[in-house]
């Protein structure tokens, strides 16, 4: 089983900053599999990344993932007051999925 | 627009056993696989298991073997999460999740609350 490991646990940033979160993996990961969600309290985590670099259908272009084999990283370029949260990686392969323990980005 | 309506929430007692509907709309639901999703208080996200809706098959995480069952009614539309024995730490939100081509879940149930307590 592929562990996939998030750092930092949390990350303090103010409006406007540049947010970067690492997922580093066990053993490579199929890129194409490798995705990234935001989850807000009380809510459904929503898809952000797919595909390592791939944003999903409404997601703002100040999210960015990039990354291969064992380390990818997701990136929000201009933080706004909504986008702090918890974030977690995720990977599929050999007909298992594994989560990151999570990242939360907290305003400073 | 793809919406997965999940049953409501639950209260079990230790060793019982609990049954969560997730019923699929928006979409041909034998296309795409189901996921099943816990998160307990205040942790992180965990998998459980992946159901194809096409064929049945199933494959469940280690640590819930034999304690877990995913189902499909393709005639409803609906997936169902069964987990037996029941322990305190089974209390939980529950989230059933549409697979997409690229194996990521962009479409997600609102999320079955389960309380195990005596």
């Amino acid at each position: 089983e592929i562990v996939l490991t998030q750092s930092p646990g949390t990350l303090s940033l103010s409006p406007g900053e540049r947010a970067t979160l690492s997922c580093r993996a066990s053993q490579s990961v199929i890129s194409s599999y490798l995705a990234w969600y935001q989850q807000k309290p009380g809510q459904a985590p929503r898809l952000l990344i797919y595909g390592a670099s791939s944003r999903a259908t409404g997601i703002p272009d100040r999210f960015s993932g990039s990354g291969s084999g064992t380390d990818f990283t997701l990136t929000i370029s201009r933080l706004e007051p909504e986008d702090f949260a918890v974030y977690y990686c995720q990977q599929y392969g050999s007909s298992l999925y594994t989560f990151g323990q999570g990242t939360k980005l907290e305003i400073k | 627009q793809v919406q997965l309506v999940q049953s409501g929430a639950e209260v079990k007692k230790p060793g019982a056993s609990v049954k969560v509907s997730c019923k699929a709309s928006g979409y041909t639901f034998n296309h795409y696989d189901i996921t099943w999703v816990r998160q307990l208080p205040g942790q992180g996200l965990e998998w459980m298991g992946w159901i194809s809706t096409y064929s049945g098959d199933t494959n469940y995480a280690q640590k819930l073997q034999g304690r877990v069952t995913m189902t499909t009614d393709t005639s409803t539309s609906t997936a169902y999460m069964e987990l037996r024995s029941l322990r305190s730490d089974d209390t939980a939100v529950y989230y059933c999740t549409k697979i997409s081509t690229w194996y990521d879940s962009e479409d997600w149930g609102q999320g079955t609350l389960v309380t195990v307590s005596s």
